[in-house]
């Protein structure tokens, strides 16, 4: 079955500083998805990423950058020079199934980060 | 595109009570899930659709506990008799191909007193 685990459940941070999201997934599939959501105090899921598990590739997008490596099953979140408005929880999520229509995604418990002025 | 749209997104009902919450997925997309939120177990899949067909439904917590999916723009979550326990944040999310990418609702914020 698949899992997806968060060890961080809360982290704070002052503004400017880097911070690293961990996220570590279990799965049997050899194709498989993985997603990053990000749920701001006003309580919607708002996509961030998704990649595939053939691509290993780093991910940078603004202050986002995203690490995959598949030989330690992680998919680390990595906010540079945070801001306040990056306050929120990170949720890691895994779709199995190979990219079939009746996927499922399931979530890590979610990490709440907390950016102080 | 309006995105995914929850109805009503907040309810307080009476323990008992029977409540039915609602969700149009974006058009076009062939799979939706039913998800529910708290703090102790943060978020859990109840049941997806995938083209108006239920796939899954071992999330459903138990039989007070309904979900349809009439047509491609339309789908409901029951819960009858509502308990205290069931409050929760109940999101709906579609999907094209699944992997493609997840869209979520705003969220019913259910509270059951």
């Amino acid at each position: 079955a698949q899992k997806v685990t968060q060890a961080q459940t809360e982290i704070s941070v002052v503004e400017k500083e880097d911070v690293t999201l961990d996220c570590v997934y279990e799965t049997r599939d050899t194709t498989y998805y993985l997603f990053w959501y990000k749920q701001p105090p006003s309580g919607e899921l708002v996509f961030l990423i998704r990649r595939n598990s053939f691509d290993e590739q780093n991910e940078i997008s603004g202050r986002y950058s995203w690490n995959f490596q598949k030989s330690t099953s992680s998919f680390n979140f990595t906010i540079t020079a945070s801001q306040v408005v990056d306050s929120a929880v990170y949720f890691c999520a895994l779709s199995e199934a190979g990219g079939r229509a009746n996927s499922k995604l399931t979530f890590g418990k979610g990490i709440t980060l907390s950016v102080r002025p | 595109d309006a995105g995914v749209i929850q109805s009503p997104r907040h309810e307080v009902t009476e323990m008992g009570q029977e409540v039915t919450l609602r969700c149009k997925p974006i058009s076009g997309h062939n799979s939706l899930f039913w998800y529910r939120q708290t703090m102790m177990r943060g978020l859990e899949l109840l049941i997806y659709f995938n083209n108006n067909v239920p796939i899954d439904d071992s999330g459903m917590p138990e039989d007070r506990f309904s979900a349809k999916m009439p047509n491609a723009s339309f789908s409901t979550l029951k819960i009858q008799p509502s308990e205290p326990r069931d409050s929760a944040v109940y999101f709906c999310a579609s999907s094209f191909q699944g992997n493609y990418g997840y869209t979520f609702g705003s969220g019913t914020r259910l509270t059951v007193v």
